[in-house]
C-alpha cells in the first residue's frame, strides 16, 4: 500500500497527558499537511511543510501543538497537557508540488480526550 | 477565518435519483476540490477544477469551477448505494501559495433511501 499511513489510528488518553501522532506519506511527497476535524464539520488546517521545513504553523491551535518533520520523510504531531476539547480526528495528507499533484489524505487518527 | 458555505447540509434521496450540491464563499479561490469522506476515513478525492468556468466529469459525477471563483457545484448522477457518505467541497484561497491548505465546507451529507 503505498497511500498515507497514519498510527494509532485510535488513542484514548486521560486529559493533561501528553500524545503523539505520526504520519507516514506517499514517499515521492514533498509536501505534507496537519489538519484536525471535528464532529460534524469539514477538516481544519493546521499546519504545512515542504521536505523538513515548516512553512506554515501559524493555524495550530495553541502553543499545546506542536509538529516536526526532521528528515522530510514522516512528520510527527504532539499535542500537550491534553484537554477534552482536543478530542478530534487528526488527518495528514501529502503531496507532490501542491495542489496540482496528488493531495491525498490518509486514514487519520481518532484523539479521545477523557 | 475564510468559510465556504456547502449546501445542502443533507439530502435523503432515492436510489437512481440525481444530486446536486454546492459551495459558495465571499472569497476568491484558486483551485477547488471536492471530496467524499465515509465514517472513520479521510477524505477522498473526486473531482479537482484548476480554472474558472472549467466543467470536469469522473464518472457519474460532473463539478464545475464558477466563473467568479467564488462557487462550485457537484452533480451526481444516478444515485446508486456506495454513494452514501458526506461529501466536502474544499478550496485554496487565491492568495495562498500553496501554504494556506484547504479550506472546507462543513459538507454534505447524503442519505439514499431503499
Amino acid at each position: 500500500d503505498t497511500g498515507v499511513s497514519q498510527n494509532p489510528r485510535h488513542k484514548i488518553t486521560k486529559r493533561g497527558q501528553n500524545v503523539t501522532f505520526r504520519c507516514d506519506p506517499i514517499s515521492e511527497h514533498n509536501r505534507l499537511y496537519w489538519y484536525r476535524q471535528t464532529l460534524g464539520q469539514g477538516p481544519e488546517f493546521l499546519t504545512y511543510f515542504q521536505n523538513e521545513a515548516q512553512l506554515e504553523k501559524s493555524r495550530l491551535l495553541s502553543d499545546r501543538f506542536s509538529a516536526e518533520r526532521p528528515k522530510g520523510s514522516f512528520s510527527t504531531l504532539e499535542i500537550q497537557r491534553t484537554e477534552q476539547g482536543d478530542s478530534a480526528m487528526y488527518l495528514c495528507a501529502s503531496s507532490l508540488g501542491g495542489l496540482l499533484y496528488g493531495y491525498t489524505f490518509g486514514s487519520g487518527t481518532r484523539l479521545t480526550v477523557v | 477565518g475564510q468559510q465556504l458555505n456547502q449546501s445542502p447540509q443533507s439530502m435523503f434521496i432515492q436510489e437512481g435519483e440525481d444530486v446536486s450540491m454546492n459551495c459558495t464563499s465571499s472569497s476568491i479561490f484558486n483551485t477547488w476540490l471536492w471530496y467524499k469522506q465515509d465514517p472513520g476515513e479521510g477524505p477522498v478525492l473526486l473531482i479537482a477544477l484548476y480554472k474558472a468556468g472549467e466543467l470536469t466529469s469522473n464518472g457519474r459525477l460532473t463539478a464545475q469551477f464558477g466563473i467568479t471563483r467564488k462557487d462550485s457545484f457537484l452533480n451526481i448522477s444516478a444515485s446508486i448505494p456506495s454513494d452514501v457518505g458526506i461529501y466536502f467541497c474544499a478550496g485554496q484561497l487565491r492568495s495562498g501559495g500553496g501554504a494556506d491548505g484547504l479550506t472546507f465546507g462543513k459538507g454534505t451529507h447524503l442519505i439514499i433511501q431503499p
